[in-house]
């Protein structure tokens, strides 16, 4: 089945404490991108990746890193998590090159303390 | 940067009636994206408009891209309860999916 996993489903950190949400997707997609979600902003784009080892700023970029070694991974990367990184993230995938549509993940809800 | 405009940000609506909601880009996009998100949910890929002018049709909702590619709808008719969650707009504004923007959504309520 064509699915994009993101892990953990929930998470509650606390201010500082690094965190991984990983990404992975099983369609051989090029292009895998973060959102967050926060009420009244819609998905804001925190950072693409066009192929492996290229990935680009979105939005929201600030307190965020990602990578790409592997064209079926995307982790997201809280190096010093604050309050205002509390949102719902989702991760995405598209085949691009016209064929846009994106998949996204189930979410991961983020609570930083 | 792009932004990309929606409203209404909320909208009720009796069952059985009409709902439409409207995006307006900043900038003229490459394609536009249609998205729907059940409570709970993450976003569903509805469709992708990418001519200018262009209009698509799913069963009752119809979709259309304005012939200045800056400007696009998505129409429901005859809402039905199935049709509850958030409708959002999606735009790129350079070919294949690179930057992508977001309408802030457009949440619907169907009352039976």
């Amino acid at each position: 089945e064509a699915q994009v996993t993101q892990n953990p489903r929930y998470l509650i950190t606390v201010t500082g404490k690094k965190l991984t949400v990983t990404c992975s997707q099983n369609m051989n997609h090029e292009y895998m991108s973060w959102y967050r979600q926060d009420p009244g902003l819609g998905l804001r784009q925190i950072y693409y990746s066009m192929n492996v080892e290229v990935t680009d700023k979105g939005d929201v970029p600030e307190g965020y890193k990602v990578s790409r070694k592997e064209k079926r991974n995307f982790p997201l990367i809280l190096e010093s998590p604050s309050p205002n990184q509390t949102s719902l993230y989702f991760c995405a995938s598209s085949s691009g090159q016209g064929g846009t549509e994106a998949f996204f993940g189930q979410g991961t809800r983020l609570t930083v303390v | 940067g792009q932004q990309v405009m929606q409203i209404p940000q909320y909208q009720h609506v009796q069952e059985g009636e009409d709902f439409t909601t409207y995006c307006n880009s900043s900038t003229t996009l490459s394609n536009i994206q249609w998205y729907k998100q059940r409570p709970g949910g993450h976003p569903v890929f509805l469709i992708q408009l990418v001519k200018s002018g262009e209009v698509k049709k799913q069963k009752r909702l119809t979709f259309q891209f304005g012939e200045a590619k800056k400007n696009s709808s998505l129409h429901i008719t005859a809402t039905q309860t199935t049709d509850v969650g958030t409708y959002f707009c999606a735009g790129s504004d350079s070919g294949g999916y690179q930057k992508v923007t977001f309408g802030i959504g457009t949440k619907l309520q169907v009352i039976p």
